[in-house]
């Protein structure tokens, strides 16, 4: 069965520092991965993924993931963070059988970005 | 262009109630999924939608139905509403690729 982990309900930085939410995966074969934000009362929105080809991907609003197959991992980064990117953070894995696109998703992360 | 549209976004419904949920998919999108994301958890998969036809089922009982119509719209059902029901539901529109989800609609359970 396919699983996604995010290992830190919490993750807390000052503003302007580099931002890190960790995410690792279980699934047999390649593994089609995402990040989603969420705000207060609000759904999810899509930041990036990965499907093939380049490790490292960018998305929007300046986050980019790095994809590490030897440590089925694929973390969320930020250069330079702010304010506004407090919200909470959702690693998902879709699901390879059935050709539905069904999303498995983490807990989740909350980023809590300080003046 | 809109995004995908969810409707009512919170209503409050006593123990034993049936309730309809609401989803416009985004422009050009032909599957709707469903999600249920319970307070402080990630959204759970509940069944998804093509061609009118429930494709595939996530861990939900039978009490959770849905239907989807010729425009692609759909609705979510739930019957005999039990406490734990309460939680927000995710409407996620896709056409062969990235899904993009609605803001959703918070059901209270009373």
């Amino acid at each position: 069965a396919q699983s996604v982990a995010q290992p830190e309900d919490q993750v807390n930085v000052a503003e302007g520092n580099p931002l890190t939410v960790k995410c690792t995966y279980s699934v047999s074969g390649n593994p089609y991965l995402f990040w989603y934000v969420q705000y207060p009362n609000r759904g999810l929105q899509f930041l990036l993924k990965y499907i093939t080809g380049d490790n490292l991907v960018k998305g929007s609003y300046g986050f980019e993931a790095e994809f590490n197959k030897s440590q089925t991992s694929f973390h969320l980064k930020k250069p330079s963070a702010l304010v506004s990117d407090s919200a909470l953070y959702f690693c998902a894995v879709r699901e390879i059988s059935g050709n539905t696109g069904k999303l498995i998703f983490g807990q989740g992360t909350t980023l809590q970005v300080k003046p | 262009d809109a995004g995908v549209t969810q409707s009512p976004t919170h209503l409050i419904k006593t123990r034993g109630q049936q309730v309809t949920l609401r989803c416009s998919p985004k422009s050009g999108h032909d599957t709707v999924s469903w999600y249920q994301q319970a307070l402080g958890q990630g959204p759970q998969f509940i069944f998804q939608y093509y061609e009118e036809e429930e494709r595939q089922r996530g861990n939900f009982p039978d009490r959770f139905s849905g239907h989807q119509f010729p425009n692609y719209s759909s609705e979510l059902n739930v019957n005999a509403l039990l406490l734990g029901d309460s939680a927000l539901y995710l409407c996620a529109s896709s056409l062969a690729g990235t899904a993009t989800f609605g803001s959703g609609t918070r059901l209270t359970v009373v």
